[in-house]
């Protein structure tokens, strides 16, 4: 079934910094990957997703890119600010499934 | 309220109570979910419900027993739960079932077995 890591665990940046967290999966017959936020205290948001027929995909400040050959993708942050602090899921479509796998989360802190 | 509801917040209970958990829809939607959300695990999706029909049962036990009277509310009725089973409970609905439908998640329960 479809597995999906993702890392660092934790990240901590400094105000305008970027940041940057990758995720890979197993399933090569994923072709879906959403990214959802979850602020402390409130529920997980869908920030931005990407198909597989298509490499990057951008929206104000994040962007999202996928390599399919390596079976990766990636959410990059520019000019980071304080209100982008919290838990960060990637997820993929378990191939043909209509489910997510979500991964473990990733807690980004932004240093004012 | 508009979005998604769930009711209650938090929750404490004994490993020998009974007690549901409820979440509700207001956004017209056709799918339903509960996930269980633990520490430094990844979100674990436990059911789906299209059109009220249970359309996956992710090998959870069968102290979790959920229901979808209709596709605006989905109840989770817990029974005889363990301690491991404390964790945040978010419901989630999507327009439909396809994995690109946007999630709309509920603000969870937490809840604490005793």
């Amino acid at each position: 079934g479809e597995n999906v890591e993702q890392h660092p665990s934790t990240l901590s940046v400094q105000e305008g910094d970027s940041a940057v967290i990758k995720c890979t999966y197993s399933d090569s017959a994923s072709n879906y990957f959403p990214w959802y936020k979850q602020e402390l205290g409130k529920r997980p948001q869908l920030i931005i997703d990407i198909r597989s027929n298509v490499g990057e995909k951008k929206d104000q400040r994040i962007a999202v890119t996928l390599n399919k050959t390596a079976k990766h993708f990636s959410l990059h942050i520019t000019e980071t600010q304080p209100e982008d602090s919290a838990v960060y899921f990637c997820a993929a479509e378990k191939g043909g499934s209509e489910k997510l796998v979500f991964g473990k989360g990733m807690k980004l802190t932004v240093n004012p | 309220e508009t979005g998604v509801t769930q009711t209650p917040r938090h929750l404490v209970m004994g490993m020998t109570n009974k007690k549901s958990l409820k979440c509700e829809q207001h956004l017209g939607h056709n799918a339903m979910y509960w996930y269980k959300q633990s520490a430094k695990k990844p979100l674990e999706l436990m059911f789906v419900y299209s059109l009220e029909e249970r359309v996956e049962n992710n090998s959870v036990p069968s102290r979790f027993s959920p229901e979808c009277p209709n596709s605006s509310h989905l109840f989770l009725h817990l029974h005889t739960l363990q301690p491991e089973d404390s964790a945040l409970y978010l419901c989630a609905s999507s327009l439909g079932l396809a994995a690109y439908n946007e999630q709309f998640f509920g603000p969870g329960t937490r809840l604490t077995v005793l």
